[in-house]
């Protein structure tokens, strides 16, 4: 899987929109954009994916740069609840198996 | 909403044991897989399965085995626990591995062997 750049913590207010950046200069053309979370004392949660458009769904929305090379992971409104490790990763259309989780950024929202 | 559930949440075993881990998953997955987190160490593959009764080796399969009797469950069996075994253990699957497929995971199990 090609490398991402995260930064490693970013604060929030409750109820305010949260937007986590996600640098990926080096993605192919096949490269899937995921989202992950992980909280505390817990198993790693899917937040979203996509290739080229914008994705939203229930949880967030995904903007994905015209050129790939970075990404937003767009949450609406930041509840104490989204506290977590929020991990960007890229995979190909023939990725394997295996997931690989960087470093992350750790998001803390404040009451 | 996906599931992916794990037989428990914490678990106390004496080095020796032999340890069963439960994972079942309801999305009619073909792929599943264990991993164990430990801090500072990221995500570690022990063991996949990509279809009932087959399984590969993942980075680290030493001291443990896996058994896929059924699509919806794939078990991890440690069979004597050891001290470094001590480790969140995590479940997941997902439908093919391509990367247009997302992963799901269980809650993971916080296993601690004295």
């Amino acid at each position: 899987d090609a490398k991402t750049t995260q930064p490693n913590s970013m604060e929030s207010n409750e109820e305010e929109p949260v937007h986590l950046p996600c640098n990926h200069s080096t993605i192919s053309g096949t490269d899937y954009i995921h989202w992950y979370r992980q909280l505390p004392s817990q198993g790693p949660e899917y937040v979203i994916h996509g290739l080229t458009s914008n994705v939203n769904n229930r949880m967030a929305s995904l903007a994905i740069a015209e050129d790939r090379k970075s990404s937003t992971l767009i949450l609406h409104r930041a509840t104490l609840r989204d506290a977590a490790v929020y991990y960007c990763i890229l995979r190909g259309h023939n990725a394997g198996n295996m997931l690989t989780f960087g470093g992350g950024t750790r998001l803390m929202v404040k009451p | 909403d996906v599931k992916v559930t794990q037989s428990s949440r914490y678990l106390v075993k004496r080095t020796g044991e032999k340890v069963f881990l439960e994972c079942v998953q309801d999305m009619d997955h073909e792929n599943m897989f264990w991993y164990r987190q430990d801090p500072g160490l990221g995500l570690r593959l022990i063991y996949f399965s990509y279809d009932v009764k087959m399984k590969e080796k993942g980075d680290i399969p030493e001291g443990y085995s896996v058994s896929r009797e059924k699509k919806e469950r794939f078990s991890l069996i440690l069979e004597s626990a050891s001290t470094n075994q001590t480790s969140m253990y995590l479940c997941a699957s997902f439908r093919g591995a391509s990367g247009a497929y997302e992963q799901y995971f269980g809650p993971g199990t916080r296993l601690t062997v004295t």
